[in-house]
């Protein structure tokens, strides 16, 4: 299994909106809408922001929001705030009782 | 409050095996499944495997198939991570995670991985 395809890092100025993208196969995220993104700030443990591709979990700021165009899902992040500074790690089911996790994407807030 | 507690950090040698735990407290450790997930210095997550904690049901990632052995102690609400033939490779965060996920295997429906594990850290050394 191939992890997902995700830029190495992306960066913005508050107020901006920026999107990051995660490119899998027919296989993975162009199968199935079971794409999850997680925050990830230094030394903590990730944070689920996004389920089932669009899906925000109680607790979420409406600024983050998920889509899908074929093989390609994307996470927008709106209204950059400084505290959005973080990795983020896209995952999707890829069929057969398994998973695969892109190689994640540094954002920085300018 | 809902949580997963984790096993301190481990130093091992090259070749020896580490077993990890992960303690669930707040809910019902056998409504949820169990992934494992491992992050090398600077690198991405990576997915390591699944186990179903209701039955003892293990799917592991081709990657570390042979190597690595999930189980669970239902009477203490915790799972357990054991990988062996550690190599210098295997240095690394390890992370269990919960995630509801109701089974049609062909077409899941997958909620996230919504409580993580606080991490351990592996050093594999000689």
């Amino acid at each position: 299994q191939s992890a997902l395809t995700q830029p190495a890092s992306v960066s913005g100025s508050p107020g901006q909106s920026i999107t990051i993208s995660c490119t899998g196969t027919s296989s993975d995220v162009g199968n199935y809408n079971l794409v999850s993104w997680y925050q990830q700030h230094p030394d903590k443990a990730p944070k689920l922001m996004i389920y089932e591709g669009s899906k925000r979990p109680s607790g979420v700021s409406n600024r983050f929001s998920g889509s899908k165009s074929g093989n390609t899902a994307s996470l927008t992040i709106s209204g950059l705030q400084a505290e959005d500074e973080a990795d983020y790690h896209c995952r999707s089911y890829a069929g057969g009782i398994s998973w695969v996790f892109g190689g994640g994407t540094k954002l920085t807030v300018l | 409050q809902v949580q997963l507690v984790q096993s301190g950090a481990e130093v091992k040698q090259p070749g020896a095996s580490v077993k990890v735990s992960c303690k669930a407290s707040g809910y019902t450790l056998t409504s949820y499944y169990m992934h494992w997930v491992r992050q090398a210095p600077g690198q991405g997550l990576e997915w390591m495997g699944i186990i179903n904690p209701s039955g003892g049901s293990t799917r592991y990632a081709q990657k570390f198939q042979g190597r690595v052995t999930m189980t669970r102690d239902t009477s203490t609400s915790t799972v357990y991570m054991e990988v062996s033939g550690l190599r210098s490779e295997d240095t690394a965060v390890f992370y269990c995670a919960r995630e509801r996920i109701v089974n049609d295997w062909n077409y899941p429906l997958c909620y996230g991985m919504d409580v993580w594990g606080q991490g351990t850290t592996v050093t594999v050394s000689s």
